[in-house]
């Protein structure tokens, strides 16, 4: 069974730092995916992470794909309160059509 | 405007009732999965459809039930078998087999007391 684990699953951080968010998955997948979720909203797609190695920037966001660790990385550059949101990952199970998602990580940027 | 659609957005129910979610999708997927979210949790699968007239039960399916008579439409039926059906509810589309990406409905937020 594929479990995928998020940490930390809270951060609170000021703006102007920099933090990563890790997704660790337990089983071989090279289908990985972020979504970011706005309180009481649905989720947004971020990042779609499709080989080892794959690296994915957008604006203050980057993620990375190592599938020989088993592991993704959202990092976050000089943080603004904007991005103050619920992100997760997602794998995707080899051989199935479905994804299974981390338990989100809830980031607060402070001014 | 292509999109997945919910409704209601808030749904209201007394304890014992049974409930019936709509989500309808125009971006012609053939894949669609029903999720349940609890305050502060990530997503549990309930139920997911490949193909009209065929779905799989995913991790949480006890007490809920599904139907797809059409492509664009996905409904759930939350039953009141369901010992804790209190959550948001988010259903999903996917393009075809060759991706797992998902993309989501705004979400049914139902409440039953």
């Amino acid at each position: 069974e594929l479990k995928v684990e998020q940490n930390p699953l809270f951060l609170s951080m000021q703006e102007g730092k920099n933090y990563t968010i890790y997704c660790n998955y337990s089983t071989t997948s090279d289908r990985l995916y972020w979504y970011r979720q706005d309180p009481g909203k649905s989720l947004e797609s971020l990042f779609v992470l499709l080989s080892n190695g794959a690296v994915k920037q957008e604006g203050r966001l980057m993620a990375s794909l190592d599938t020989k660790a088993r592991l993704s990385t959202l990092h976050i550059t000089a943080a603004v309160h904007d991005l103050s949101a619920t992100y997760f990952c997602a794998v995707g199970i080899q051989g199935a059509q479905k994804l299974v998602f981390g338990q989100g990580t809830r980031l607060t940027i402070n001014p | 405007d292509g999109g997945i659609t919910q409704s209601p957005k808030y749904l209201f129910r007394k304890e014992g009732q049974n409930v019936t979610l709509s989500c309808e999708q125009n971006l012609n997927h053939d894949a669609m999965y029903w999720y349940r979210q609890d305050p502060g949790q990530g997503l549990r699968l309930i139920y997911y459809s490949q193909i009209v007239n065929d779905f799989q039960k995913g991790d949480i399916a006890e007490g809920y039930s599904v139907s797809r008579e059409k492509k664009e439409s996905f409904p759930l039926t939350v039953t009141s078998a369901q010992k804790n059906p209190t959550a948001f509810y988010l259903c999903a589309s996917k393009r075809d087999p060759g991706t797992y990406e998902q993309y989501f409905g705004p979400g049914t937020r139902l409440t039953v007391t």
